[in-house]
């Protein structure tokens, strides 16, 4: 199976700077054949189902608001909001749906400093 | 308006069985990869496995294969899934959630329940 590694397992950001998120997977999650990555990321916030951000590695959900940005090809993978707000907070999953099992990294959770 | 509703959970002893189920409504079932997806407590979230909307493809974790079932009812616009030989390990909010496209194959989930809980204690 395909294993997602994100870093860091936590960080702590002030209200307005920019936090990163990065996500390695062990194997390419790029489809040769249309040239996407099968990469996602959710939010997750305390006691809610997760939400989806990011799809295609770069491609942001409906509604999702500009300072979340996706990057990365291949393996390596970064998810970046620009400018946190304090409803930032959550845990955040990258996940491949590449494979025929999906897999999901270990999280990241952003707080506050 | 999407919703998807999971039920069933609750107390199982080790070794035994249990059937969630998640109803739907506000789409077209029948178009829609659909999965479930679980988290145990205060851990990360785990894929379970995914069914094709016509349920003849299904797909598993590792560590559930031979143990659990997705199935589906295109009729009533329901998923399930047998969960059997249970486990300690198995404890956890398990989310059924929905594909992003129709007729997609393998593609994010971008609708989700709030989850059914299990337990699995003696």
């Amino acid at each position: 199976d395909i294993v997602m590694t994100q870093s860091p397992d936590s960080l702590a950001v002030s209200l307005g700077e920019r936090a990163t998120i990065n996500c390695k997977s062990s194997q390419s999650v790029l489809y040769s054949s249309n040239n996407k990555n099968y990469l996602a990321w959710y939010q997750q916030k305390p006691g809610q189902p997760p939400k989806l951000l990011i799809y295609w590695a770069s491609a942001r959900d409906s509604g999702v608001p500009d300072r979340f940005s996706g990057s990365g090809s291949g393996t390596n993978f970064t998810l970046t909001i620009t400018s946190v707000q304090a409803e930032d907070v959550a845990v955040y999953y990258c996940q491949q749906y590449f494979s025929n099992q999906y897999t999901f990294g270990q999280g990241t959770k952003l707080e506050i400093k | 308006e999407v919703h998807l509703v999971e039920s069933g959970g609750g107390l199982v002893q080790p070794g035994g069985s249990l059937r969630l189920s998640c109803a739907t409504s506000g789409f077209s079932f029948s178009s829609y990869w659909m999965s479930w997806v679980r988290q145990a407590p205060g851990k990360g979230l785990e894929w379970v496995a995914n069914i094709r909307e016509d349920g003849g493809e299904t797909y598993y974790v590792d560590s559930v294969k031979g143990r659990f079932t997705i199935s589906r009812d295109n009729a009533n616009s329901s998923i399930y899934l047998h969960l059997k030989s249970v486990r300690a390990d198995d404890t956890a909010l398990y989310f059924c959630a929905r594909a992003k496209r129709g007729y997609s194959g393998f593609d994010v989930s971008e609708y989700w329940g709030r989850g059914t809980l299990v337990a699995v204690s003696s």
